[in-house]
């Protein structure tokens, strides 16, 4: 069965540094979103992306926080100069964009953990 | 706004029912039902649409009231591999791309 697939599974960066978080969603799909959890508490959306921009973006998705499609399989989330708080597992979700999102199941991939320390 | 679920957290003995409600104050369109597991990633049993009909997933079911913008997750005889937290996820519109709201998740604990 397809999946959405995230890599990697555990990044551990310094205060200030960048990340990229990639993701490759399900082939045939045509939304993407990031989602980010941090520990014991809920989902909470970021971005959502469709057809090469961005669709809508969370207060939690401000200029340190970019998305690209750099490609025609991968999705990354880019964070320009991490902080603490930015430690959370990250998902990738993707749907087949037919419906609507609202009709539109949206798979999750199984995550990145970041830790900055 | 978040949707708020109810109860937080609940512990059954195997082959108890429970009742989660997610409940919002938007009008809702749609709203979806996933299982999380420690550690792993967000797992889709359902979506509930605006006057669409109950669903069922396995012994597991539930129903969209529009009158009061909730819905309810049932777990009928429950087994040990529904333990985990259970997350509602809320869509105001059919608009293409739009974003799911989660609720703040209840732990559901099985013991044998």
């Amino acid at each position: 069965e397809p999946e959405v697939t995230q890599t990697p599974s555990h990044q551990v960066t310094q205060m200030g540094q960048e990340v990229i978080l990639r993701c490759v969603p399900i082939s045939n799909h045509l939304y993407f979103y990031w989602y980010r959890q941090i520990l014991g508490q809920k989902v909470e959306f970021l971005v959502s992306f469709y057809n090469n921009e961005i669709s809508e973006k969370s207060e939690i998705f401000d200029d340190q926080f970019s998305v690209e499609r750099p490609d025609g399989s991968n999705f990354t989330l880019k964070i320009r100069s991490t902080k603490l708080e930015d430690s959370a597992m990250y998902f990738c979700a993707s749907s087949e964009g037919v419906a609507g999102a609202s009709t539109d199941t949206q798979y999750f991939g199984p995550g990145t953990r970041l830790t900055v320390l | 706004q978040q949707p708020v679920q109810s109860p937080q957290a609940v512990i059954l003995r195997e082959g108890e029912d429970a009742v989660i409600n997610c409940s919002s104050s938007k009008a809702l369109y749609s709203v979806h039902w996933y299982r999380q597991k420690h550690g792993e990633a967000p797992v889709f049993l359902m979506i509930l649409l605006k006057g669409g009909e109950q669903m069922r997933h396995e012994k597991i079911s539930a129903s969209f009231n529009e009158k009061k913008q909730q819905s309810s997750l049932y777990l009928t005889a429950s087994q040990l591999s529904y333990s985990g937290t259970y997350f509602c996820g809320t869509g105001i519109s059919n608009f293409g791309n739009e974003k799911l709201t989660f609720g703040t998740g209840t732990r559901l604990t099985i013991i044998p």
